[in-house]
């Protein structure tokens, strides 16, 4: 299985910050990389997708980007809504695996 | 754009099955070009994968769970299933489906005990 490694596990950031998120593969998965979204008591919503594709809707401050084994999650201008649980996943080979997510909290 | 949603009950006890369907609307699952996935997520394991299944019949399953999972696909009522059988309460957890990676249902509560 490819595992998936994200660091930090959590991070306090404040409202107007400029915030990253890293995520390592253990295997080459070219781009096959998803980051989500997750609020308490909700379900994750897909933010990029493609390593770097901002899905439906997802506003420009998210940017995602890397290769292989290397991706990067940053979003801009925090605003209250977006302090929630980011997680990534890849689907280059199944199992599809997940990292192990980062709270990112006030 | 696709809506999913989940349901089922919501208590199983152990050693027997879990049965959950998921409805899909803005999309037609027996002509759709994706796949849809399951998966499952719990304090104690985080999210995790479930498996693949695809109208034509393909399956792929989590090696972890492959001797207790089948996943099915009812086209006429545009529905995915999931059956789990021999629960424990490992099996504890918010269950999703997903049509590939970008659409997520609200997810179902599945709580295993007696």
């Amino acid at each position: 299985d490819i595992q998936m490694t994200q660091s930090p596990s959590s991070l306090s950031a404040s409202v107007g910050d400029r915030v990253t998120i890293t995520c390592r593969a253990s295997q080459d998965i070219n781009n096959y990389l998803a980051w989500l979204q997750q609020k308490p008591g909700k379900a994750p919503k897909c933010l990029i997708y493609s390593a770097s594709t901002l899905h439906d809707g997802v506003p420009s401050k998210f940017s995602g980007s890397g290769s292989g084994t290397d991706f990067t999650l940053t979003i801009n201008s925090l605003q209250p809504e977006d302090f929630a649980s980011y997680y990534c996943q890849q689907y280059k080979s199944y199992p599809h695996t997940f990292g192990q997510g980062t709270k990112l909290d006030i | 754009q696709p809506q999913l949603e989940e349901s089922g009950p919501g208590l199983v006890k152990p050693s027997e099955t879990l049965s959950l369907t998921c409805t899909v609307s803005g999309d037609s699952i027996g002509s759709s070009k994706y796949y849809w996935n399951w998966i499952r997520q719990s304090p104690e394991k985080g999210l995790e994968w479930i498996g693949t299944v695809h109208h034509s019949g393909n399956t792929i399953y989590n090696p972890s769970l492959d001797s207790r999972v089948t996943l099915s696909v009812d086209s006429s009522k545009n529905q995915l299933s999931l059956s789990l059988r021999s629960v424990t309460a490992a099996d504890t957890a918010m269950y999703y489906c997903a049509r590939g990676v970008r659409y997520w249902g609200q997810g179902t509560l599945v709580t295993v005990s007696s």
